[in-house]
């Protein structure tokens, strides 16, 4: 079986852009959660979309935003970066919201200038 | 408010020695606890999680955990340290319930050193 896979690895935006990065999740898995992990932090919880609906957010400005698309894949959009945006952005993928677990991709490093 | 605190920023062992990494969480219900770990730059690997049932959770590398509900902590542990074992690991606690059923709450990690 497929793992969690993201794209791009690295991107670099300048301040005031957008930027949109993307999540496949593990084969038979339909829920997918994103999470920012800055330099030396543990990951907080962004968001989660579960068949296609939000399903939870964390303490993030409406400037995240995010997709879930009918296969499960997944998109995190941020709108009008600051610098603090930058860190490294975790997908995780699990069957039905969680139960037996996450499988978390490489993750998308953004880096602001 | 959920939170999960892991004492240790750093720990350095021997290669060869044994390891505890210390996790407490305030969480109101009986948590789902997790450890993960992640090597520079990369992702979260699962080493283990507590649903419920046997206190003492075995896992992948040689890891095991132990829940102790009166102490509020979830220690990982291992008898004896490799090289390999050298990254940063997280302790997590899943809300079960509410709003915010699925959520992770991660604690600030601990970063394991291990000389040869």
């Amino acid at each position: 079986e497929t793992g969690v896979t993201q794209s791009p690895t690295h991107l670099i935006k300048t301040r005031g852009q957008q930027v949109t990065l993307r999540c496949s999740s593990q084969s038979g898995h339909n829920t997918v959660s994103w999470y920012q992990q800055a330099l030396g932090q543990g990951p907080q919880f962004i968001f989660q979309y579960y068949r296609e609906e939000e399903n939870g957010r964390g303490n993030f400005p409406p400037r995240f935003s995010g997709l879930q698309f009918p296969n499960y894949s997944s998109e995190l959009n941020v709108n009008a970066l600051e610098l603090d945006d930058s860190a490294l952005y975790l997908c995780a993928s699990s069957k039905d919201r969680g139960g037996d677990g996450y499988t978390f991709g490489s993750g998308t490093r953004l880096t602001v200038v | 408010a959920q939170s999960v605190t892991q004492p240790d920023i750093h720990i350095t062992v021997s290669e060869g020695a044994s390891l505890e990494l210390r996790c407490n969480y305030s969480y109101g219900a009986t948590p789902y606890l997790f450890w993960y770990v992640q090597s520079p730059g990369q992702g979260l690997q699962l080493l283990l999680k507590y649903f419920s049932g046997d206190t003492l959770v075995q896992g992948i590398k040689g890891f095991e955990a132990e829940f102790k509900r009166s102490q509020s902590s979830f220690n990982l542990r291992k008898p004896s340290v490799h090289w390999s074992d050298a990254a940063e690991y997280f302790c997590a606690v899943e809300h079960a319930g509410g709003t915010s059923y699925g959520k992770l709450t991660f604690g600030q990690g601990t970063i394991l050193t291990v000389h040869p």
